[in-house]
């Protein structure tokens, strides 16, 4: 089975400064993928970001990027230059070998402030 | 490319009743997903379907069914609704559900139980 953990419920940044949300992952399967999601309030999943467990660079959206450590099993997400837009709850997911199936963590609740 | 629909976007439903929530995957995808959101449980898998046949079931009773239809739409049924079925029911679509396939989601429906 696969089990994500993000163990910051909430963060705090001020518009234009970087943030790193944390993700730690546990799986048996050797090939997986993972991925960052926001959620605005409005409910709508919105994808961000993907990395492969056998990409060898971290992956790199616009303003998002991955710092994935492979040995460590853990994925962060990068924000640069934060926005108040930015504003939202962020999740971390992966899929292993249960086709179709995404598990995800708890969520951080990201307050971007001017 | 349009995005995945979901409809209704809300429902309000009483105790015993059922419901059907209805998803529109993007145009190519073929591998369904359905998940609910509760502030107390977070994201649980409820199923998965791929060229109209059920691949990944979650951990939820036999009340949540769902079925694919040869143009990859999608719905999912809840029979005797509780209270606990409260949540927001997001469906996500992907190619084929590998590993390296993005899930996109829907705006999602919002039941709420009375």
């Amino acid at each position: 089975a696969q089990k994500i953990t993000q163990t910051q419920p909430g963060m705090f940044v001020q518009e234009k400064e970087a943030v790193t949300l944390d993700c730690t992952y546990d799986t048996s399967d050797q090939s997986y993928g993972l991925f960052w999601y926001k959620q605005p309030s409005s409910g709508e999943m919105i994808f961000l970001i993907y990395q492969g467990s056998y990409d060898e660079q971290n992956a790199t959206e616009g303003r998002y990027s991955l710092n994935f450590q492979k040995a460590r099993k853990s994925a962060n997400l990068v924000i640069s230059a934060s926005q108040l837009g930015d504003s939202a709850m962020y999740f971390c997911a992966m899929r292993g070998s249960t086709l179709g199936r995404l598990y995800f963590g708890r969520g951080t609740q990201l307050t971007v402030w001017p | 490319k349009a995005g995945v629909t979901q409809t209704p976007r809300y429902l309000i439903k009483t105790r015993g009743q059922q419901v059907t929530l209805s998803c529109s995957p993007i145009s190519g995808h073929r591998s369904v997903s359905w998940y609910q959101q509760t502030p107390g449980q977070g994201l649980q898998f409820l199923f998965e379907y791929f060229s109209e046949t059920q691949r990944n079931k979650g951990n939820f009773p036999g009340r949540f069914s769902g079925r694919q239809f040869s143009n990859s739409r999608s719905e999912m049924n809840v029979s005797t609704l509780e209270l606990g079925d409260s949540a927001l029911y997001l469906c996500a679509s992907s190619l084929a559900g590998k590993i390296t396939d993005t899930q996109y989601f829907g705006p999602g429906t919002r039941l709420t139980v009375l």
